[in-house]
């Protein structure tokens, strides 16, 4: 079966500083999402991605944060000045363009830990 | 902002025993899918309904779409020890719009 692959698995770094996750969705899917789970916490939306824009965004997804699909594999999300609390486990997701109730692909995840 | 309810939120049985986990909201939505997760891996989808009333059956596992769409629940008939994880309800409120995911049910399953 297809497969949403991440990378880093774990990212490490210091309080202020800018990090990228990065996204490989499946190939022939359209549709691009990021969510995050703090420990412990649900599952939370952060943005989808859709024809090159934006399509939804949570109120977690502020200014700090970005979305860029570089080329036609990559799909990055960018954290400007991290804070302690965005300590999480990131989730990439994509999904074809279908009917209702498409399947979503999850990615494994990005472990950030922010100290 | 709509929300998904779970319970419980916690449950631990033998082998065997069967077991009913319920997903709620005050909200409609367009679908509701069920997922299962493994620590440190992301979400895996197992099944989606669409239609109030849905019935839908993944070998031991029945899940049901509330004639209203605003609840569901997961049945699981003789549990083992596989069964173990943590078992998400997630909504769609519009057709192509993000899944709002409940907190989950964590499952263990002991022979």
């Amino acid at each position: 079966e297809p497969e949403v692959t991440q990378t880093p698995s774990h990212q490490v770094t210091q309080m202020g500083q800018e990090v990228i996750l990065r996204c490989v969705p499946i190939s022939n899917h359209l549709y691009f999402y990021w969510y995050r789970q703090i420990l412990g916490q649900k599952v939370e939306f952060l943005v989808s991605f859709y024809n090159n824009e934006i399509s939804e965004k949570s109120e977690i997804f502020d200014d700090q944060f970005s979305v860029e699909r570089p080329d036609g594999s990559n799909f990055t999300l960018k954290i400007r000045s991290t804070k302690l609390e965005d300590s999480a486990m990131y989730f990439c997701a994509s999904r074809g363009q279908g009917a209702m109730g498409e399947k979503l692909f999850f990615g494994s995840g990005t472990q950030l830990s922010v100290l | 902002t709509q929300l998904l309810e779970q319970s419980p939120q916690f449950l631990s049985i033998q082998e065997g025993e069967n077991l009913t986990v319920y997903c709620n909201s005050s909200s409609v939505f367009s679908s509701l899918q069920w997922y299962r997760q493994e620590p440190g891996e992301g979400p895996v989808l197992l099944v989606t309904v669409v239609t109030g009333g849905e019935v839908k059956k993944l070998k031991r596992l029945t899940f049901q779409f509330g004639d209203a769409r605003k609840d569901s629940s997961l049945h699981i008939t003789a549990a083992q020890p596989g069964d173990t994880g943590l078992y998400l309800c997630a909504g769609a409120g519009q057709a192509g719009t993000a899944l709002i995911f409940g907190k989950g049910t964590t499952l263990s399953v002991s022979s």
